[in-house]
């Protein structure tokens, strides 16, 4: 397997624009995270969904964020309309089943908003 | 809710010193915890886990060891090196089963020849 999958990697944009972040889990994970890092706030859990259903959304920062997964293989992650503070690296990970197995992370896609 | 919090970077060590980087949690019943590791420019990986009281989880040198009694998991080495150098995470696992992984604010560590 090649390991969670984002795209894209970098990713400029205006302010008020809409994005979209994309990801593909490992083949057989249960349990896919989003999450967002920056230098002031760290690593925060936006949502993470199990079998495809979120489970915990209260990370979500406002209601301009939403996420979907609409089957086992694929997530995204829309910012509409897009703001600069919503800069920031975002990260998606994988795992399970059983649950206290590693957790494998993407590489991340870096927004800037401009 | 559960929590995890470290000690506060950066931590700027010799090569060759010893390292302690500080986790504490807060959970309900038995949590699963976890030391990440990002290198420069990419994502988390695992370093090591302990999933019940009293085990030790150890990788590359690293350990760590699960007390409950102290709510820690503490990060150690013996003797670090300049490639040791990345930010580690602290994360844990509810035991409630909800799935949810939470992560520490992480701490940088940076190894000077």
């Amino acid at each position: 397997d090649a390991g969670v999958i984002q795209s894209p990697r970098h990713e400029v944009t205006e302010m008020g624009q809409e994005v979209t972040l994309r990801c593909k889990p490992i083949s057989g994970h249960d349990y896919l995270f989003w999450y967002r890092q920056t230098m002031m706030r760290g690593l925060e859990l936006l949502i993470y969904f199990n079998n495809n259903v979120p489970i915990d959304d209260s990370g979500m920062p406002e209601d301009r964020f939403s996420a979907k997964m609409p089957n086992a293989s694929f997530s995204t992650l829309k910012i509409q309309p897009s703001e600069p503070r919503d800069s920031a690296v975002y990260f998606c990970a994988s795992t399970g089943p059983p649950l206290n197995t590693e957790a494998f992370f993407g590489q991340g896609t870096r927004l800037t908003v401009v | 809710g559960d929590s995890v919090t470290q000690m506060e970077g950066p931590v700027t060590l010799s090569e060759e010193a010893f390292l302690t980087i500080n986790c504490t949690y807060t959970a309900t019943g038995y949590p699963s915890l976890f030391w990440y590791v990002q290198y420069p420019g990419e994502g988390l990986q695992l370093l090591l886990k302990a999933t019940k009281a009293d085990d030790k989880g150890s990788n590359k040198g690293f350990e760590a060891t699960y007390r409950k009694e102290t709510t820690s998991f503490h990060l150690e080495k013996g003797s670090v090196q300049v490639s040791d150098s990345a930010v580690y995470f602290c994360a844990l696992i509810s035991s409630s089963n909800t799935g949810k992984l939470i992560f520490g604010q992480g701490t940088t560590l940076q190894v000077k020849p």
